[in-house]
Order: structure tokens, then C-alpha cells, then sequence
């Protein structure tokens, strides 16, 4: 399967506790995208890398989050200090570089749950 | 700010009966607009975008910019087009501008 991985698949923690989450995009794709996912809602626009280069981040975002791709290729998302309302399906998501309105290809989830 | 509303959560038809979608946005300039679709157990993946103007599946979306609408349009619902449909939004520059809708679930009854 050529398409994004992300694991782990489902993650569940305590509150309180850091978690990490990985993508793995298409081999190609320059940019990389994290998004996350309420009950009843669409994806919310979380970070995107550019190559390893971090070029936006959403203002809703706290500073508990933070992602890395390192090497612009597989990329990082970790919480710290976990709370209820970090529940949520994360996505990844990549595309190519070639103008902002490529297609984006998505990976099938992170699913967290924080008891 | 740039926004999405889809204003039915759940929309039913039978097999055979035309479907609309609907779709509203805000955004003071130009934006690109695309439908994206989840089926059962599966990945979220471009349906169409606005600007290639074409039918994917039998389904197209005409980009109405005086009434900020891109509802989404089969003549023929057929029953594998049940799934979860998101409209989304995206401006110039990628990153905040891309916006989802929250979704319209779409059952198409036998």
C-alpha cells in the first residue's frame, strides 16, 4: 500500500499522560498536514510542513501540541499532558508541492481517547 | 473568518431519486471550493474540486458566487453513494485557509 500510514491506530491514555503519533506520507509529496476530527464535525486544520519545514500552525492550537518532520519525510505529532477534550480521530494528510490546491491524500486516523 | 455550513447533518433518498447537497461558505476573496467524501471503513479522498469542472461518479458542483453556495448534485442516486460528504473550503495560501464543513451524512435507500 503506497497511500499515508499513521500509527498508531487507536491510542488510549490517561489524563495527564504525552502521546506521540506518527504519518507516513506519500513517498513524493512535499507537504504534510495534520488535521483533527470532533464527533459530528469536519477535520480542523491543526499544522502543515512544507518539506521539514513547519509553515503554519492554527491559532487553536495549544502549546501541549507539537509536530516535527524531521527529514521532511515521516512526520510527528505529539501531545503533552493530555485532557478529556484531546479526544478526537487525528488525520494526516499529503499532497504535492506543484500549486495550493493539490489534492490532498488522507491516512486513515489516529483514534485518541484520554480517560 | 472563512466558514462552511452544510445544513443537513442526515439527507435520505431512494435509489433512482435526484440529490442535492448543500453547501454555503463565507470568504472575502477568491476561494477554491472542493467536496470530499468517506465511505464505510474508508479513507477520506477528493470527490471533485470546483475548478476542473467535471462529474466524478455521476456527481457535480457548480461554484455559485453570488449565493456562496457549491451544493453538490446527482440526478440518479444510486446506492453505493451512501457515505459522509464534507465540503471544504481553501483560500490562496493553504494551512488556515482550508476549511472543512461539519458534514451531511447521505443514505440512498433500496
Amino acid at each position: 500500500d503506497t497511500g499515508v500510514s499513521q500509527d498508531p491506530r487507536h491510542k488510549i491514555t490517561k489524563r495527564g499522560q504525552n502521546v506521540t503519533f506518527r504519518c507516513d506520507p506519500i513517498s513524493e509529496h512535499n507537504r504534510l498536514y495534520w488535521y483533527r476530527q470532533t464527533l459530528g464535525q469536519g477535520p480542523e486544520f491543526l499544522t502543515y510542513f512544507q518539506n521539514e519545514a513547519q509553515l503554519e500552525k492554527s491559532r487553536l492550537l495549544s502549546d501541549r501540541f507539537s509536530a516535527e518532520r524531521p527529514k521532511g519525510s515521516f512526520s510527528t505529532l505529539e501531545i503533552q499532558r493530555t485532557e478529556q477534550g484531546d479526544s478526537a480521530m487525528y488525520l494526516c494528510a499529503s499532497s504535492r508541492e506543484l500549486r495550493s490546491t493539490d489534492t490532498q491524500y488522507f491516512g486513515p486516523g489516529t483514534r485518541l481517547t484520554v480517560l | 473568518a472563512q466558514r462552511v455550513t452544510q445544513p443537513e447533518k442526515l439527507l435520505s433518498v431512494f435509489k433512482g431519486a435526484p440529490v442535492e447537497l448543500k453547501c454555503n461558505y463565507s470568504y472575502s476573496g477568491s476561494p477554491e471550493l472542493f467536496w470530499y467524501v468517506q465511505y464505510s471503513r474508508q479513507r477520506l479522498q477528493l470527490l471533485l474540486r470546483h475548478i476542473s469542472r467535471e462529474s466524478i461518479k455521476g456527481f457535480t458542483a457548480d461554484l455559485n458566487k453570488g449565493e456562496t453556495s457549491f451544493h453538490l448534485k446527482k440526478p440518479f442516486a444510486q446506492e453505493e453513494d451512501s457515505a459522509m460528504y464534507y465540503c471544504a473550503l481553501s483560500g490562496p495560501r493553504y494551512g488556515q485557509n482550508f476549511v472543512f464543513g461539519p458534514g451531511t451524512r447521505l443514505s440512498v435507500l433500496p
